[in-house]
């Protein structure tokens, strides 16, 4: 199993420009998250989906937007970067009992 | 709402010393808590869960309902030991978990 995956590993982008980072999970899970990680701030949560076909906001969504593929993939889409979403993202997903997430390699992004 | 506190943002210590990484919650229903570590560039790992009451890497962690505390303790510290360690809660029905803003322990030779 190769657990959780994201796409792609580095991104440098320039303001305005959109991308979309991919994530994609092996182990049947039902809930995926997007987290970013910043010094000094911990990891604070972008979307999740709680299931196959929902969708919801986090602590930090503004400049961006989801999709849930299917019970796999989960993509998370900058329409229009700006410097301050200069991060490292990472995906996450929970299967059931005990709750724990499990967290992809991350994507680390820069917006110039 | 749920908040986790992580008082010390750097923690240094002798490899051999005793290690306590401090993590404090606020949640009004029944929490479960991690801890996760980031190794240097690494993807966050789970460490421990309050549920199993379990020793990883010799690391140990007590749920403390009365100081609404979860400290992540070792009694001998390693050098690969060094690290970014996350205190999280989960809780309610979405699972979310809300993180600690983290502390980065270095254990010197």
């Amino acid at each position: 199993n190769a657990g959780v995956t994201q796409t792609p590993k580095f991104q440098v982008l320039k303001t305005g420009q959109s991308m979309t980072l991919q994530c994609a999970q092996d182990m049947n899970h039902n809930s995926m998250y997007w987290y970013r990680q910043d010094p000094g701030m911990g990891l604070r949560l972008i979307y999740y989906s709680a299931s196959e076909g929902t969708t919801d906001k986090g602590e930090v969504p503004n400049g961006y937007n989801v999709s849930r593929l299917n019970k796999r993939e989960f993509s998370l889409r900058l329409e229009s970067a700006a410097p301050s979403q200069t991060s490292v993202y990472f995906c996450a997903s929970r299967g059931g009992v005990p709750y724990e997430q499990y967290f992809g390699p991350g994507t680390r992004l820069t917006v110039t | 709402a749920q908040r986790v506190t992580q008082p010390e943002k750097l923690l240094s210590v002798f490899k051999g010393a005793p290690v306590e990484l401090k993590c404090n919650y606020s949640y009004s229903g029944s929490p479960e808590l991690f801890w996760y570590v980031q190794y240097s560039r690494q993807r966050l790992q789970l460490l421990l869960r309050h549920i199993s009451r379990e020793s990883i890497k010799g690391f140990t962690a007590d749920l403390n309902k009365g100081e609404t505390s979860f400290h992540l303790k070792k009694p001998f510290a390693q050098e690969e030991d060094s690290a970014m360690y996350y205190c999280a809660l989960s809780g309610g029905s979405n699972y979310k978990l809300t993180f600690g803003k983290g502390t980065l322990l270095t254990v010197n030779p």
